[in-house]
């Protein structure tokens, strides 16, 4: 059983273009998250979201966009795709709370190349 | 600001000891994780300090000072399938919610 499970695994496509890559947890977790990995493997946030709060990473261009229709989908939205997205995104999903060990949980990842 | 250091690159041979050491200095602190990433997989979780100490989870041990903004992560007996990137990441609610902010990783070479 898939934990957190995105699609697709690869995606090539050209500059200009809009993507989705989708996302779906079975942990029942409240929170989800956006990840990009460039190419020096630097993973950095680009979203959380539960359904009370969206926090959005500050240097994320608005042409990226996170779409939940329910607590168990997070997608990913890309407008007007540039060479620099190119890169791997990892949904990730976890409990929601400070107080606790709450570890997140990764998808296999979506590299994507824009040509 | 944020900023997490931890060495790029380490080498270390199989039964060996490593300590791979993260610092950080970020604006909130709730908690500290290490997760290992092989090449073109999805990071795993290892361990979680939150408290001053050490927590051992069998081979794998991590340490936290929060006073120092300071961990290690020790791996024991190394075997190959160790090779792979250690990721230091601090959740830091003033920054990012219940998100992780991460360090550029450390690549672990082990040799036979």
């Amino acid at each position: 059983d898939t934990a957190v499970s995105q699609t697709p695994k690869y995606l090539v496509t050209q500059m200009g273009n809009d993507k989705s890559i989708k996302c779906e947890q079975n942990l029942g977790h409240d929170t989800m998250y956006w990840y990009k990995q460039d190419s020096k493997k630097f993973l950095k946030i680009m979203f959380s979201y539960n359904n009370k709060e969206l926090i959005i990473n500050e240097t994320v261009p608005n042409r990226f966009s996170p779409k939940s229709p329910d607590k168990a989908h997070l997608n990913l939205h890309i407008n007007s795709l540039e060479l620099g997205d190119s890169a791997v995104y990892f949904c990730a999903s976890s409990h929601a709370g400070l107080a606790e060990s709450y570890e997140q949980y990764f998808g296999p990842g979506t590299r994507l190349t824009v040509t | 600001g944020q900023n997490i250091d931890q060495p790029t690159e380490m080498t270390a041979t199989e039964g060996a000891i490593v300590q791979i050491n993260c610092t950080y200095q970020t604006s909130g602190f709730n908690g500290l994780f290490w997760y290992q990433q092989h090449a073109g997989e999805a990071p795993t979780f290892l361990s979680y300090n939150v408290l001053d100490g050490l927590e051992e989870k069998g081979r794998f041990s991590s340490f936290l000072s929060r006073s120092k903004g300071y961990s290690y992560l020790l791996l024991k007996e190394l075997q190959m399938k160790d090779s792979a990137s250690y990721l230091c990441a601090v959740r830091d609610e003033n920054q990012a919610g219940t998100a992780l902010i991460f360090g550029k990783g450390t690549t672990l070479s082990v040799s036979s």
